[in-house]
Formats: structure tokens, C-alpha cells, sequence
């Protein structure tokens, strides 16, 4: 299986912030990497696909990079409502992986 | 609007089997894949297999930890999901979600989730 890896585990912020996660696939995904948020209590959402796409009525200020094996999430001027959990996932191989999620609290 | 609605949650003990449902609506359900993901109480999420579209005839696909004792299965004609659950062990205690997805795409819409826990 590909292991995705996401760093930092946690962050601490504040609102305003520019806050960047990162995540490592074990081998090249191309561009098939995707990112979510997940409040607690709640699914998951789409933020992120096809590494760089921005889905559909998420604000403008998340933005995804990166292909291989290296990708990178940003938020660029965090809200409060971004305070959440952010996994990437890949579904470049029939079997998909996520990391382990990267929990992003108030400072 | 696409809507995503499982049921069939339950305490069940270690040995046990579970069947749950997915509800889909809002799309043309065979002609997309369908996924099932689960989450663990406070830890992340684990993709747990899907059911590829009628182009690609229906066919299943299994994460390592679930083959064989899962399976999934889709009845188009009530554009329900399932997944049957046997062999419970209390490691599949979790929280699952089923979510709209397809080979090289995301899962761009999920269900609330149904717990299920598995406990003596």
C-alpha cells in the first residue's frame, strides 16, 4: 500500500496566519492527491482535489500544490473557522490511503 | 443535491455480523463509484473498499485489514449501498461513512456516518 504522511501532526495558530501542511506519499502519485476538513462530530469534507483543484464553494484562501510525492495545503490568512483536522488522501492505487490528519487549534 | 444517508449502526459483539445501508439520492447512482470509510473513536480515517460503477460492471475492491470479511454490494434499482460486516473483531469499532468517489477522484460527497460498535 502507499503510506501518506502529513506533518506537522498539530499546529498551533492564530487567526490571520498563513498555516502550511505537508504530506509525503512512499512513491509517486502523480497529481492524485486530495485534501479534507473535518470538524468534530461531522464528515469530512472536500477542500482539495487533483492536488491544485479547488472544489466547489471553498474559499478561495485554501489552495493545494505539488506532484510525486510531495504536496503542501495553505491556507493563506486562516479564519476562524478553519480550525479543524485536515487529511490528504491519494486514489492513485486501487487501494486509497489517507494520513494521518493534521489538527490545526486556536494559539 | 446530492444526499448520502447510512443506517444500520449497532452494538454487536466480537463474532458478530452487521449489514449497513447507504441512501443515495440527488445523482444517477450507477454511474458513479461508491465507498465506504471508516473512523476509529478520535483517530483518522481508513478507507474501507468500494463498488466501482456499471461501466466498470459493478465490480469491489477491499482495503487488507476488511478482505474477507467484508462485502460490499449495491441495488440499484432502490440506489442503496451496502456493506455486509462479518467476523466482527473490536477493531472495526468505528464510525463508517459512505461517500461518492470513482478511481483517480475524490470522495467528493459523504453520508453523516453510523457507529458501530463492537464490544462485549
Amino acid at each position: 500500500d502507499i503510506q501518506m504522511t502529513q506533518s506537522p501532526s498539530s499546529l498551533s495558530a492564530s487567526v490571520g496566519d498563513r498555516v502550511t501542511i505537508t504530506c509525503r506519499a512512499s512513491q509517486s502519485i502523480g497529481t492524485y492527491l486530495n485534501w479534507y476538513q473535518q470538524k468534530p462530530g461531522t464528515a469530512p469534507k472536500l477542500l482539495i482535489y487533483i492536488a491544485s483543484s479547488l472544489q466547489s464553494g471553498v474559499p478561495s484562501r485554501f489552495s493545494g500544490s505539488g506532484s510525486g510525492t510531495d504536496f503542501t495545503l495553505t491556507i493563506s490568512s486562516l479564519q476562524p473557522e478553519d480550525f479543524a483536522t485536515y487529511y490528504c488522501q491519494q486514489s492513485y492505487s486501487t487501494l486509497w490511503t489517507f494520513g494521518q490528519g493534521t489538527r490545526v487549534e486556536i494559539k | 443535491e446530492v444526499q448520502l444517508v447510512e443506517s444500520g449502526g449497532a452494538l454487536v459483539q466480537p463474532g458478530g455480523s452487521l449489514r449497513l445501508s447507504c441512501a443515495a439520492s440527488g445523482f444517477t447512482f450507477s454511474d458513479h463509484y461508491m465507498e465506504w470509510v471508516r473512523q476509529a473513536p478520535g483517530k483518522g480515517l481508513e478507507w474501507v473498499g468500494r463498488s466501482r460503477n456499471k461501466a466498470n460492471s459493478y465490480t469491489t475492491a477491499y482495503a487488507a485489514s476488511v478482505q474477507g470479511r467484508f462485502t460490499i454490494s449495491r441495488d440499484n434499482s432502490k440506489n442503496s449501498l451496502y456493506l455486509q460486516m462479518n467476523s466482527l473483531i473490536t477493531e472495526d469499532t468505528a464510525v463508517y461513512y459512505c461517500a461518492r468517489g470513482g478511481q483517480g477522484w475524490p470522495l467528493d460527497s459523504w453520508g453523516q456516518g453510523t457507529l458501530v460498535t463492537v464490544s462485549s
